[in-house]
């Protein structure tokens, strides 16, 4: 069962503008929050994270947001850089790292 | 140059052949985990490791088998039971096996049963 869901496989956006990578998860004991970023023969690497009595989260260009109520957050950047262009991997556990549950993926791609 | 080393990149077997990859991490951690990707699915847990000499299934573990005698190095045997063992493999580990340490990946080896 798929209690972590990234429904958009591909995203494409130009230079400059923001990305949204949104993602929806069903289990109400997640409490922290991860996306990864992977590039093509690469493994995932960690980018940002957000634990849940928290709502949002910034590094530089990159803002994770969480909306528990809904059971959704989304990963933002803003400006879009080509060089952002990889798959982004949502991430949800409860108390161990043993009961992570990762997103499908979504595939980015920031045009010049 | 600490990190997460997996061999090969890519592995080609047989049908009905068990085949070893290779996971070896420099980074002192405790926690060690493998990961099975297909195509359109998240990373799926295989098995995991909070100790040395100590591991426990994970949700797919049927048709695999790991070994932790050592602190750096957390070998996964994929035995002629798996069913569909064509897959992306990923290794983890982390600094233990609690929350808010994120995990750290491998570059991950392809496997392609014949």
């Amino acid at each position: 069962d798929q209690q972590v869901k990234q429904n958009s496989p591909s995203l494409s956006v130009q230079e400059g503008r923001i990305s949204i990578l949104n993602c929806d998860y069903t289990n109400s004991m997640f409490d922290y929050f991860l996306w990864y970023k992977k590039y093509p023969a690469e493994g995932p690497t960690f980018l940002i994270s957000i634990s849940s009595i928290k709502d949002k989260n910034e590094d530089g260009r990159f803002t994770v947001f969480l909306n528990k109520s809904a059971k959704h957050l989304s990963l933002h950047i803003v400006p879009s850089q080509p060089g952002d262009s990889a798959v982004y991997f949502c991430a949800a556990t409860g108390y161990n790292n043993n009961d992570m549950r990762f997103g499908a993926g979504t595939r980015l791609t920031v045009k010049p | 140059d600490g990190g997460i080393t997996q061999s090969p990149k890519y592995l080609f077997r047989k049908e009905g052949q068990n085949v070893t990859l290779s996971c070896e991490q420099n980074l002192n951690h405790d926690a060690m985990y493998w990961y099975r990707q297909d195509p359109g699915q998240g990373l799926r847990l295989i098995y995991y490791s909070q100790i040395v000499n100590d591991f426990q299934k994970g949700d797919i573990a049927e048709g695999y088998s790991v070994s932790r005698e050592k602190k750096e190095s957390f070998p996964l045997t994929v035995t002629s039971a798996q069913k569909n063992p064509t897959a992306f493999y990923l290794c983890a580990s982390s600094i233990d096996h609690r929350t808010y340490n994120e995990q750290f990946f491998g570059p991950g080896t392809r496997l392609t049963v014949l």
